[in-house]
């Protein structure tokens, strides 16, 4: 199946500093990426949607100047928490999607565990 | 609003037996539901995908139904072993993007 990589896996930052995390589809090209948040023992919420070359769409109560998003590419989806805050603490994963491809598997990225101490 | 539930939330089962993972979904307005295994601190492996056109799915020990009028899937798994512990989450997509369930941390003894 396709695959999909997520770097890093784990991080720990200082309050106030930025954290980039990538997403690559390695094998398939994602014109669309999906971010999505993970509190413990919850769920997975969306974060934002990004479309190749174009500006990413946020969910209701995301901020979008918190949580940069950029896909300049059809293989690379970066999200960048600026000004990271201990309630930023999550674990953050990435899917990617082929073009109108809505009936095939989605396939996720290995997650990204964020602690801001 | 699409919402997905499931249920139960968690489950604790000795190993050998046969168990039944639910999920509803309130609009029955989708592309297809994807079952996923997460391992604590870890991504998302898919499990099975089923098209809004299919009743169900199988791969090995796992069976997948899906009744779309209803907004019902259920997740079989046959004999189950510890290696199956882990939180089960279904998805559904009604557009681009999945819709998520809470999921069922199912914990198998040995």
């Amino acid at each position: 199946g396709a695959v999909v990589s997520q770097h890093p896996s784990w991080v720990i930052c200082k309050s106030g500093t930025s954290v980039k995390i990538e997403c690559r589809s390695l094998d398939f090209q994602a014109t669309t990426m999906f971010w999505y948040r993970q509190f413990p023992k919850q769920s997975l919420m969306l974060m934002a949607t990004s479309n190749e070359g174009s500006k990413a769409t946020y969910e209701q109560g995301v901020e979008k100047d918190k949580f940069l998003i950029n896909h300049a590419s059809l293989t690379l989806s970066t999200l960048t928490v600026t000004s990271a805050h201990p309630e930023d603490s999550s674990f953050y994963i990435c899917s990617g999607l082929s073009a109108g491809d809505m009936n095939t598997e989605a396939f996720f990225g290995q997650g990204t565990r964020l602690t801001v101490v | 609003k699409q919402e997905v539930t499931q249920i139960p939330a968690a489950l604790s089962v000795p190993e050998g037996e046969n168990l039944v993972l639910n999920c509803s979904f309130t609009d029955s307005a989708i592309y297809n539901l994807q079952w996923f295994r997460q391992d604590p601190g870890k991504g998302l492996t898919s499990l099975l995908l089923i098209q809004s056109s299919q009743r169900e799915q199988t791969s090995g020990r796992l069976n997948a139904s899906l009744d779309k009028s209803s907004g019902r899937s259920t997740l079989y798994i046959a004999a189950s072993q510890p290696g199956d512990s882990a939180t089960y989450l279904c998805a559904v997509r009604p557009g681009q993007n999945f819709v998520f369930g809470p999921g069922t941390r199912l914990s198998v003894l040995p």
